[in-house]
């Protein structure tokens, strides 16, 4: 069975850091494209990150760009989100989702809290 | 960027009701969609993917069709545990994105 379990998320105050992690099982972690995806309170569903199978690429949404950084541990099963320079419109549930020609499996989430 | 326009934004359904959600994709992404539910409080679970291919476990009842630029979710004969917030996605590209959403309630 195909789990992803997040965690690190917490409150943060605007210009602060945090780095979150996703810890996978059930399935051959290093094959697989990852992501991240985020909902903002009482909001849609926004993409955010994505990093193909060995980390060599990575791709970004643009509100994010140069804050975050997705990174894989392969040997760990572990995917991550260095999020710095935080805002509150940050604000949200971040969810791990492993992809597979298009399909995405989703962890339960994690609620990041940006304020003062 | 692509755009996804998903409609209606929300509507109201009868158990035994049949449901239809459109997206559209402001490009061609092929058959590069797939389609979530969302309850309250809950993570997003998959429904379809690549436009028709329903995951695994997911009730007969459910289906996808389209290619290109629009692109339907249907749900034949509408169940209590239906209602709940449905969502498109395109992974056709960078960056991915999702439609609006539409909010199926109870009448």
């Amino acid at each position: 069975e195909v789990q992803l379990a997040e965690s690190g998320g917490g409150l943060v105050q605007p210009g602060g850091s945090l780095r979150l992690s996703c810890a996978t099982s059930g399935f051959t972690f290093s094959t697989y494209w990852m992501n991240w995806l985020r909902q903002a309170p009482g909001k849609g569903l926004e993409w955010v990150a994505t990093i193909l199978q060995d980390g060599s690429e990575k791709h970004y949404v643009d509100s994010v760009k140069g804050r975050f950084t997705v990174s894989r541990d392969n040997a760990k099963n572990s995917l991550y989100l260095q999020m710095n320079s935080l805002r509150a419109e940050d604000t949200a549930v971040y969810y791990c989702a492993r992809e597979d020609w298009g399909r995405f499996d989703w962890g339960q989430g994690t609620l990041v809290t940006v304020s003062s | 960027d692509i755009q996804m326009t998903q409609s209606p934004s929300s509507l109201s359904a009868s158990v035994g009701d049949r449901v239809t959600i459109t997206c559209r994709a402001s490009q061609d992404i092929r058959n590069d969609l797939s389609w979530y539910h969302q309850k309250p409080g809950k993570a997003p679970k998959g429904l379809i993917y690549a436009t028709s291919t329903l995951q695994s476990g997911v009730p007969s009842r459910f289906s996808g069709s389209g290619s290109g630029t629009e692109f339907t979710l249907t749900i034949s004969s509408l169940q209590p545990e239906d209602f709940a917030t449905y969502y498109c996605l395109h992974s056709h590209g960078f960056p991915r994105t999702f439609g609006q959403g539409t909010r199926v309630e109870i009448k």
